[in-house]
């Protein structure tokens, strides 16, 4: 049962660049939620997608846009790069509806670590 | 979303049991806790949830007490693979469009 897939893994960018970066989530899971982790602190939401719409939005600015597709994987675009944007970049997913037992959780991906330089 | 509160950091040594403790005063009452694991470069993975009194699985304990202010992860005779970040997170019961926040977590160092 493959877990969630994001590439690539490592990437380096521009400033003034565009990147995005692709998640596959877990087999069943249909809610892709994205993080941002710069070093040393915790994962900060950016936004969530279930059934093709943004259903969920964290404190980050329209440069940060997704999209999600009917197979349920999931973009992640960013537009305009700072050196700021130099992080860890997490997918997780999930499944709706899976009852009032948040059971097992997110399941994360590895990441994509975006350098911006 | 209630906030949580760890220590920042906590050093142990290998088997010993470790407790990391977590507060959450402005828990609601559907909210469920749930700790996670991080390696570097890697992303969070689920350990524990709980909603009260005890949880065990086969890698950790959670224990809450009856006001669920707060919540104690707890590793028995841990190694040095256990080092790693502990994030507490509290909410998301009923469905993923609880979205989960995670705060600075608990940097765990085992030595030998």
């Amino acid at each position: 049962d493959a877990g969630v897939t994001q590439s690539p893994t490592h990437l380096i960018k521009t400033r003034g660049q565009q990147v995005t970066l692709r998640c596959s989530p877990k087999s069943g899971h249909d809610t892709v939620s994205w993080y941002q982790q710069a070093l040393g602190q915790g994962p900060q939401f950016i936004f969530q997608y279930y059934e093709e719409e943004e259903r969920q939005r964290g404190n980050f600015p329209d440069r940060f846009s997704g999209h999600q597709f009917p197979n349920y994987s999931s973009e992640l675009n960013v537009n305009a790069l700072l050196l700021g944007d130099s992080a860890l970049y997490l997918c997780a997913s999930s499944l709706e509806g899976q009852g009032p037992r948040f059971n097992y959780g997110y399941t994360f991906g590895s990441g994509t670590r975006l350098t911006v330089v | 979303l209630a906030k949580t509160t760890q220590p920042i950091s906590m050093d142990s040594y290998e088997g010993q049991e470790v407790n990391i403790t977590c507060s959450h005063n402005n828990i609601a009452t559907n909210d469920y806790i749930t700790w996670y694991q991080q390696f570097p470069s890697q992303g969070p993975r689920f350990i524990i949830q709980g909603y009260k009194t005890k949880v065990t699985n086969e890698v950790a304990s959670l224990f809450i007490p009856a006001d669920r202010k707060s919540s104690t992860l707890s590793l028995p005779r841990v190694s040095l693979s256990d080092t790693a970040v502990y994030y507490c997170l509290v909410g998301g019961a009923y469905s993923s469009a609880s979205k989960i926040i995670f705060g600075s977590g608990t940097r765990l160092s085992i030595r030998p």
